[in-house]
């Protein structure tokens, strides 16, 4: 049972480079996010989508950019990346919302470093 | 927004030992969920609790809505139960296509010795 895959799990990025991360899920989730985690901290929204071809925005949405054009598939975009954005990142995906029993499964992190 | 505390930041714990950990929350919730983040970073869905009482084996958990507050209980713990436990709640209006936002707290990190 594959789950939440996300790509690459470790990456080192110098500042003002952009990259993308990669998150596919095969349960057929309509809802997908991305959070990022800095340590010592608890996870912080930054994109989600409720369906192919809606995104909206987070807490944290500055420098990243999402689409979602398949049920599948929810890649996260760094633009100019910033020795800010060194943290780890979370895709994760759920079928339903909170009112329906709403369980979210997270991928395993990708950990990324700027410099 | 909402916000959550969650205590005791640190717990060190003898195996076999009990525990309870706490988080309180400032606004109504139609959504709360606890997690283990195990010492890998693996992120585990432990239980979807917005109000009442639930068990699975060693743990269970209890969310008191009307008071803000949600316990979770880890009995006979075991050295696999180290971690950090995070409660994140949710407070949008379910719309069927609005807003879904989990805010998380900053966790308990628990450590559990032989």
């Amino acid at each position: 049972n594959a789950g939440v895959t996300q790509t690459p799990k470790f990456h080192i990025l110098k500042i003002g480079q952009s990259m993308t991360l990669q998150c596919t899920q095969d349960m057929n989730h309509n809802y997908m996010y991305w959070y990022r985690q800095d340590p010592g901290m608890g996870l912080k929204l930054i994109y989600y989508s409720v369906g192919a071809g809606i995104t909206d925005k987070g807490e944290v949405p500055n420098g990243y950019n999402v689409s979602r054009s398949t049920t599948e598939d929810f890649p996260l975009r760094l633009e100019l990346a910033a020795p800010s954005q060194t943290s780890v990142y979370f895709c994760a995906s759920s079928y339903a919302q909170g009112a329906y029993g709403n369980t979210i499964y997270f991928g395993e992190g990708s950990w990324l470093t700027v410099v | 927004g909402i916000q959550v505390e969650q205590s005791p930041p640190d717990l060190i714990l003898q195996e076999g030992a009990n525990s309870t950990l706490r988080c309180n929350f400032s606004d109504s919730v139609n959504n709360l969920q606890w997690f283990h983040q195990n010492p890998w970073g693996q992120l585990i869905n432990l239980f979807y609790i917005p109000s009442g009482t639930k068990q699975n084996g060693r743990l269970s958990a209890t969310t008191v809505a009307t008071e803000r507050y949600s316990l979770l209980y880890i009995s006979s713990s075991q050295t696999t139960d180290s971690g950090v436990y995070f409660c994140a709640v949710e407070t949008g209006i379910y719309s069927g296509a609005g807003s879904y936002q989990l805010t998380f707290g900053k966790g308990t990190k628990l450590s559990v010795i032989p």
